[in-house]
Order: structure tokens, then sequence, then C-alpha cells
């Protein structure tokens, strides 16, 4: 497996309450990435990054910021947590050097917003 | 409407069986096309990929692109219980972002 760390695992929060999922690599890749998973959608992009402190946004970023301040730590925050966040959070990796841009996923994080 | 679409399944097939799994997609500038097989619980993983149109043969796997009709197909020959997983198509216009299906779930019986 490539060197993808995802934690917290699982986590169950109320809604309202502030949520940060933190992704860590050591394979020193440029690109880093958070996707929601959610049953009939697969996975759509929140965010993603192209570098330290380089970010932007996905396609479902609302609701969602990220931080990133080293290249191997990559911070996914859910300022106030609604139920709608509920859902599996994968972060992935990618060195930007192959054209077809081959993606390595973490574990994935299991949210569950009450 | 979606910009890759997938049907999600189920599929569920006897062990030897052919699985075959397709996409259409709407954006024309898509040039690699792809396959990530993702087990329960855990993080997708990338099975193939394909540039432009044609086909991919790997072991028992094949993947095909038809960019004239904005399709493509993954097929499992052979197919073995440990093939059971989600198969997610992915394509990218050659920057660094992928565009995900949605994913058909895979059941094969023994």
């Amino acid at each position: 497996d490539a060197g993808i760390t995802q934690s917290p695992r699982h986590k169950v929060t109320e809604t309202g309450t502030p949520v940060t999922l933190r992704c860590h690599q050591t394979e020193n890749h440029r690109y880093m990435y958070w996707y929601r998973q959610d049953p009939g959608h697969g996975l759509r992009l929140i965010h993603y990054s192209y570098g330290v402190k380089d970010t932007d946004k996905g396609e479902v970023s609302d609701g969602y910021s990220v931080s990133r301040s080293k290249t191997e730590d990559f911070l996914l925050t859910l300022e106030s947590a609604t139920s709608s966040q509920t859902s599996v959070y994968f972060c992935a990796i990618s060195d930007g050097v192959v054209s077809y841009n081959e993606q390595f996923f973490g574990p994935g994080t299991r949210l569950t917003v009450l | 409407q979606k910009e890759v679409e997938q049907d999600p399944g189920p599929l569920s097939v006897p062990e030897g069986a052919i699985v075959s799994l397709n996409c259409t997609y709407s954006n024309s500038a898509f040039q690699y096309f792809m396959w990530y097989r993702q087990y329960s619980r855990k993080g997708p993983e990338l099975l193939m990929y394909t540039y432009s149109s044609g086909n991919k043969e790997d072991g028992r796997f094949t993947a095909q692109v038809d960019k004239s009709s904005k399709y493509i197909s993954l097929f499992i020959r052979d197919s073995q219980p440990s093939d059971s997983a989600t198969y997610l198509c992915a394509m990218s216009a050659g920057d660094y972002k992928l565009s995900f299906g949605a994913g058909t779930t895979v059941t094969v019986r023994a």
C-alpha cells in the first residue's frame, strides 16, 4: 500500500460541531485530494492541493475547508457539521508525473453526523 | 447530467462467467480512461488504464475505449469470487483531476 494514513478512521459527531480529518502521506507526492463517497454518487472531489499552501475547490466544496502546511499533511475541516455530511471520506495522493494521474487512496474515514 | 455515467448494479454472476462493465461520458476532453477496484471498506486502487481509443488486456481483464461513442468497458473473464468488489471507472483530460463514475458492485458466486 502507498504510505497514506487517515485519522480518525471512524467518528460520530453531533450537528453543529467542528470536525477535522487528517491525511498523512510518506510518499512525498505533490498532489493531495479529499473525496467523499456516497451511494449512487461514487467519489466526488471536495478539495485538492497542488503544493504546500496551494489548494483549490472541487465539485462539492461547500461546508468544507482544507489546509496544507506541510507536504505530508492535508487537513479537511467541517466548520459546522451537518447530517448531509455523513459519508465516507477518502484522501488520495498523486505525483503528477505520469500522464494518466494515477491516484493512490487512503483507507477512508467513516463520519456520522447525528 | 453527470459527466460520467455508470450503472451501479448490483451485478451477480456465477464463478467462471464473463463480467461486463461499462461507462459513458460527455466530456470530449477526456483522454485517459481508468478502472479502479474497491473492496469492501477499503480505498479504491487502480486496476487498468487506457490512453485514447482501443483495447488493453491484462491477464483476465480487458479494457475497451470507444471515444467516438464516448463509451468505455471492462471485461473480466473466468471471474473468481475474489473479483467481488465495486468497480469504478475514472477519466482524465490529462490534468491532475479525475472524474469518477458511481461504481458498479459485482458479486461472483462460488
